[in-house]
């Protein structure tokens, strides 16, 4: 089936570690996305990418880091500078003018 | 002035009702407009495009005013699986940059 996957679906950090949350997709899109998303919130940017070696800050970008070394893969690493790092994570990929689909997210949270 | 806005809501209505959602952008050079929904603990997923002569799939009406900058989301014969939040997103530019505004939430009751 062609989609987005995310993995894992759920994650646990430790006071200064940092994580790396997977998104892989098969759908041949230019651009990918990685959204933060809090209880009751709406979706906020972090990072994303219009093509391969190639990505821009969003609007958290802070303690937060990605690569785009292949197309299919736009791998998130949550680092020990983001203090509160606990939310629900949405990766996603789009062509342009297409609306964008979605992997079925992580929830990150602190042990 | 936020670049999408949408009230938060609750819109309360019983099965069988219609509702409306509108949502405001601010750039009205906007180019691609969505609507999507999304459930509790759950990934937002594409409801429809808006284009600009409107659409319409089953009870779901999409209208788009590029006059006053706005889209609206009609909601026929409400259902109790339409509560959700509805998400309006925005394409500001031709990038590849999306806004999405805050979301409406909609409860329907027996």
């Amino acid at each position: 089936d062609g989609g987005i996957t995310q993995s894992p679906k759920y994650l646990f950090r430790k006071e200064g570690q940092n994580v790396t949350l997977s998104c892989e997709q098969n759908l041949n899109h230019d651009a990918m996305y990685w959204y933060r998303q809090d209880p009751g919130q709406g979706l906020r940017l972090i990072y994303y990418s219009q093509i391969v070696n190639d990505f821009q800050k969003g609007d958290i970008a802070e303690g937060y880091s990605v690569s785009r070394e292949k197309k299919e893969s736009f791998p998130l690493t949550v680092t020990s500078a983001q203090k509160n790092p606990t939310a629900f994570y949405l990766c996603a990929s789009r062509q342009v003018s297409q609306p964008q689909h979605f992997g079925d997210g992580t929830r990150l949270s602190i042990l | 002035r936020k670049e999408v806005e949408q009230d938060p809501g609750p819109f309360n209505v019983p099965e069988g009702a219609t509702v409306a959602f509108n949502c405001t952008y601010s750039n009205s050079a906007s180019q691609s407009f969505f609507w999507y929904r999304q459930d509790c603990r759950k990934e937002p997923k594409l409801l429809m495009s808006v284009y600009s002569s409107g659409n319409e799939d089953g009870r779901f009406t999409a209208q788009l005013n590029r006059a006053s900058q706005y889209i609206s989301l009609l909601i026929r014969d409400s259902k109790l699986s339409d509560s959700a939040t509805y998400l309006c997103v925005v394409n500001p530019d031709s990038s590849y940059k999306l806004i999405f505004g805050s979301g409406t939430r909609l409860l329907v009751r027996p």
